[in-house]
């Protein structure tokens, strides 16, 4: 099974400022899909942002992008101009193209926005 | 935020209570799934229903017996569960089960079980 890896269980961003989470993964595969997941506290899993694996251009979604590294197999979380409502458990996850809908999550990181 | 529901919110029960855990999705999806989310620990798949049948089953005990009666509920009967199945129990949707495309899923707020 593929396995996700964050290595930061929490972090810490000064609001307005900008932070990044890591995430590295271990396949074998050569098509997939990562996503990068917001929990914010007692409150419902969102999708923040996906790429897919055969696309060399980054993702953005506004403040959030990502920089996706394939062969180091590495999928970091950048949020700019960080706010006050960024402020949750951030997943990185895993989807294989090939072999289901299975989605591998990390561990978690807890982002703490500083006012 | 209302696409995926769960109830209860909350739930303490005892290892010999039976309890049941129940999702709604909203969405008009046609794959449903349980995951386990323990503190400091990735989330694990449970359970995986695609139109209403079990298509994945993730060496979960016993003790955990899922429901899925139509596409868009999903429960979780609970039965002589141990202190370590506390956890919060995250239910999610997605279009289909296919992994020919990169959909997303969609998850309920959860349940927050306690077994003392």
């Amino acid at each position: 099974a593929q396995t996700v890896t964050q290595s930061q269980p929490e972090m810490s961003v000064q609001e307005a400022e900008t932070v990044t989470l890591s995430c590295t993964y271990d396949t074998s595969e050569s098509d997939y899909y990562l996503f990068w997941y917001k929990q914010p506290p007692s409150r419902q899993m969102i999708l923040v942002i996906r790429q897919e694996a055969y696309k060399q251009q980054n993702a953005t979604e506004n403040r959030f992008s990502v920089n996706f590294q394939k062969a180091a197999k590495s999928f970091s979380l950048k949020i700019s101009d960080s706010q006050l409502g960024d402020a949750a458990m951030y997943f990185c996850a895993y989807r294989s193209a090939d072999t289901g809908n299975q989605f591998y999550f990390g561990t978690g990181t807890s982002l703490t926005v500083i006012p | 935020e209302t696409g995926v529901t769960q109830t209860p919110r909350h739930l303490v029960m005892g290892m010999t209570n039976k309890k049941s855990l129940k999702c709604e999705q909203h969405l008009g999806h046609n794959a449903m799934y349980w995951y386990k989310q323990s503190a400091k620990k990735p989330l694990e798949l449970m359970f995986v229903y695609s139109l209403e049948e079990r298509v994945e089953n993730n060496s979960v005990p016993s003790r955990f017996s899922p429901e899925c009666p139509n596409s868009s509920h999903l429960f979780l009967h609970l039965h002589t569960l141990q202190p370590e199945d506390s956890a919060l129990y995250l239910c999610a949707s997605s279009q289909s089960h296919s992994s020919a495309s990169w959909e997303t899923q969609y998850f309920g707020p959860g349940t927050r079980l306690l077994v003392l």
